[in-house]
């Protein structure tokens, strides 16, 4: 199994610009999470989906932050417009169908706003 | 605030020698899990103690969890350089079918060789 999948790696972008961080999670979990970690707040939950539906989206910032789940195997975390201290480390996680299970990190995507 | 967390910030060991890493949290749970992140990598999940076990092991990993002070502990024994990294806990609370792990500040070890 290759793991959680997210993409880019690393995205340099300027003030205002329109952000887009892409997640595929392991095949077969059906839960999926997306986190900020920065050095001043540590580690943040942004949003969850079960089955595709976002359950829990209490942790996204403003308004600028939306978050999409439109099939089982891929969601994506868009920031519009960008600012500076939204820059941070963003990541995807996945687990499988079973309650209070362990989670499975992908590599972060790096997010720098200038 | 956090749901966990880690003491200390920071330990800084010689290779060989045992660390242990101390979680504290305040809403009763179901489960809690610790996690690792090496530097510039995403977390891996270690180990996940139920609210109605007391103790688990992992290889070199001992878990110990205290319900009545809501407190867990993690010990590596016989480090290695290699286990250096940040060390989160994850509580996991008791609600519904709630998932979502709620994160610790962490714990920064460094095993010196």
């Amino acid at each position: 199994d290759a793991g959680v999948i997210q993409s880019p790696r690393h995205e340099v972008t300027e003030m205002g610009q329109e952000v887009t961080l892409r997640c595929k999670p392991i095949s077969g979990h059906n839960s999926l999470f997306w986190y900020r970690q920065t050095m001043m707040r540590g580690l943040e939950l942004l949003i969850y989906f079960n089955n595709n539906v976002p359950i829990d989206d209490s942790g996204m910032p403003e308004d600028r932050f939306s978050a999409k789940m439109p099939n089982a195997s891929f969601s994506t975390l868009k920031i519009q417009p960008s600012e500076p201290r939204d820059s941070a480390v963003y990541f995807c996680a996945s687990s499988r169908p079973v309650a209070y299970n362990e989670q499975f990190f992908g590599p972060g995507t790096r997010l720098t706003v200038l | 605030s956090q749901q966990g967390e880690e003491d200390p910030q920071a330990l800084s060991i010689q290779e060989g020698e045992n660390a242990t890493m101390n979680c504290s949290y305040k809403t009763s749970i179901n489960n809690l899990q610790w996690y690792r992140q090496n530097s510039g990598r995403g977390l891996v999940h270690l180990i996940l103690i139920r609210s109605n076990e007391r103790e688990k092991h992992s290889g070199r990993l001992r878990v110990t969890l205290d319900t009545s002070k809501k407190s867990s502990s993690l010990l590596i024994t016989a480090s290695r350089a290699a286990d250096t990294a940040s060390y989160f806990c994850a509580t996991v609370i008791s609600s519904g079918s709630a998932r979502q792990l709620t994160f610790g500040s962490g714990t920064q070890l460094t095993v010196l060789p």
